[in-house]
């Protein structure tokens, strides 16, 4: 069966500092891909990115950065210089190939104060 | 482009009552999904459509829920003979053709059930 890991159940942090949402999943498919998403007070959860299993190259995105690693299973979410708008829940969550169905970890409240 | 809509956005209903929600995706995407997201935690996978076919059913989904999607485009999801546990936020999410794997999710229905 497919498990997220969100251990962070919240983090607080004062703005501009960098702070990292770690995610550890488990799935015995070989082929599969990862995600995050963010879900801000309104409630509407917001796509961040999308990885497949093949590609470990991480990724940044303006003040975003992930960390993907297959041998520990685990893809991390670094925001760099965090502001404000920055506070909300972020979730990792894990889909298999075929049908896309997410499962979704815990989620990590991110709260960062001026 | 519109988003994902849903209605209505907030229920109260008494323990016993059948509620319908309604889920509008993006036009032409041909994916739609249904999850529940409890208090803290992250959504749960309660069942998706290609087009107009129920394709998968999560064991959430007991025989009081019902989903349709009867011409491929809007969705609705019944509960009958609801119960206190019922109460939850219900997300629908859909995607497009070519990029099955990006969900987009609706702000939500709150269900309350006293």
């Amino acid at each position: 069966a497919q498990k997220v890991t969100q251990a962070q159940t919240e983090i607080s942090v004062v703005e501009k500092e960098d702070v990292t949402l770690d995610c550890v999943y488990e799935t015995r498919d070989t082929t599969y891909y990862l995600f995050w998403y963010k879900q801000p007070p309104s409630g509407e959860l917001v796509f961040l990115i999308r990885r497949n299993s093949f590609d470990e190259q991480n990724e940044i995105s303006g003040r975003y950065s992930w960390n993907f690693q297959k041998s520990t299973s685990s893809f991390n979410f670094t925001i760099t210089a965090s502001q404000v708008v920055d506070s909300a829940v972020y979730f990792c969550a894990l889909s298999e190939v075929y049908g896309n169905k997410l499962v979704f970890g815990a989620g990590t409240i991110l709260r960062v104060k001026s | 482009d519109t988003g994902v809509s849903q209605n209505p956005r907030h229920k109260i209903t008494k323990r016993g009552q059948n509620v319908t929600f309604r889920c509008d995706p993006i036009s032409e995407h041909n994916r739609l999904y249904w999850y529940r997201q409890t208090l803290g935690q992250g959504p749960e996978f309660l069942t998706y459509f290609q087009n107009e076919a129920q394709l998968e059913k999560s064991r959430l989904l007991s025989d009081r829920f019902s989903a349709e999607r009867p011409k491929g485009s809007f969705s609705t999801l019944e509960i009958q003979r609801t119960e206190q546990g019922d109460s939850a936020m219900y997300l629908c999410a859909s995607s497009p053709r070519d990029r099955d794997y990006e969900q987009y999710f609706g702000p939500g229905t709150r269900l309350t059930v006293t």
